[in-house]
């Protein structure tokens, strides 16, 4: 039973438009959410986080909402660059925090020229 | 500023061989991790250790054991490998609930 979900395989955006990645979780107990990158042949890359005590968390281009009464997570990247072009995972740890993430299957964002 | 490094990168067994892979952390951090990756699926916890001396299973441990050796290092083993124990494997360091810093995998392979 998967308890983070990413629901888009793949999504493809124009640059400098904006991209949506979404994902949804069923596990009431996660309360600090991430969004990882990944590059073919290389680790996952930490890009940001949000706990759930909030709504909302800024990085430069990199946006992140939570609505935890749907159980829902957004990362918005805005405006979408070649260099975006990658698998980005959600990915949520649970209230004990020691016993590792839980991770969706990805989603590999495409952005065309 | 070496972060999380996993060796081999790459490995090709037979049925029934054993191996073990290496991870070395620099940052100081408390916490390590072991997961793999298969085709289409996100990253499974395979084993973690919340500090030195302590190690707990994850979703997927059997057919593993682990070693932290000490603060730095955190061993993963396999006794007698199985096909399907062909996959990516990535080790993880971090602080308790801080993002954690991944290392670049060990891409294995078992015939």
């Amino acid at each position: 039973d998967q308890q983070v979900k990413q629901n888009s395989p793949s999504l493809s955006v124009q640059e400098g438009r904006i991209s949506i990645l979404n994902c949804d979780y069923t596990n009431s107990m996660f309360d600090y959410f991430l969004w990882y990158k990944k590059y073919p042949a290389e680790g996952p890359t930490f890009l940001i986080s949000i706990s759930s005590i909030k709504d909302k968390n800024e990085d430069g281009r990199f946006t992140v909402f939570l609505n935890k009464s749907a159980k829902h997570l957004s990362l918005h990247i805005v405006p979408s660059q070649p260099g975006d072009s990658a698998v980005y995972f959600c990915a949520a740890y649970s209230g004990g925090g020691a016993d590792g993430l839980t991770f969706g299957k990805g989603t590999h964002l495409i952005i065309q020229p | 500023n070496a972060g999380v490094t996993q060796t081999p990168k790459f490995q090709v067994l037979k049925t029934g061989q054993s191996m073990t892979l290496q991870c070395a952390q620099d940052m100081n951090h408390n916490s390590m991790y072991w997961y793999r990756q298969d085709p289409g699926m996100g990253l499974r916890l395979i084993y973690y250790s919340a500090s030195e001396g302590t190690t707990d299973k994850g979703e997927v441990p059997n057919g593993y054991n682990v070693s932290r050796l000490n603060k730095r290092e955190f061993s993963l083993r396999l006794e007698s490998a199985a096909p399907s124990q062909t996959s990516v494997y990535f080790c993880a360091s971090s602080e308790r609930k801080q993002p954690q810093h991944f290392g670049d995998g060990t891409r294995l392979s078992i015939l």
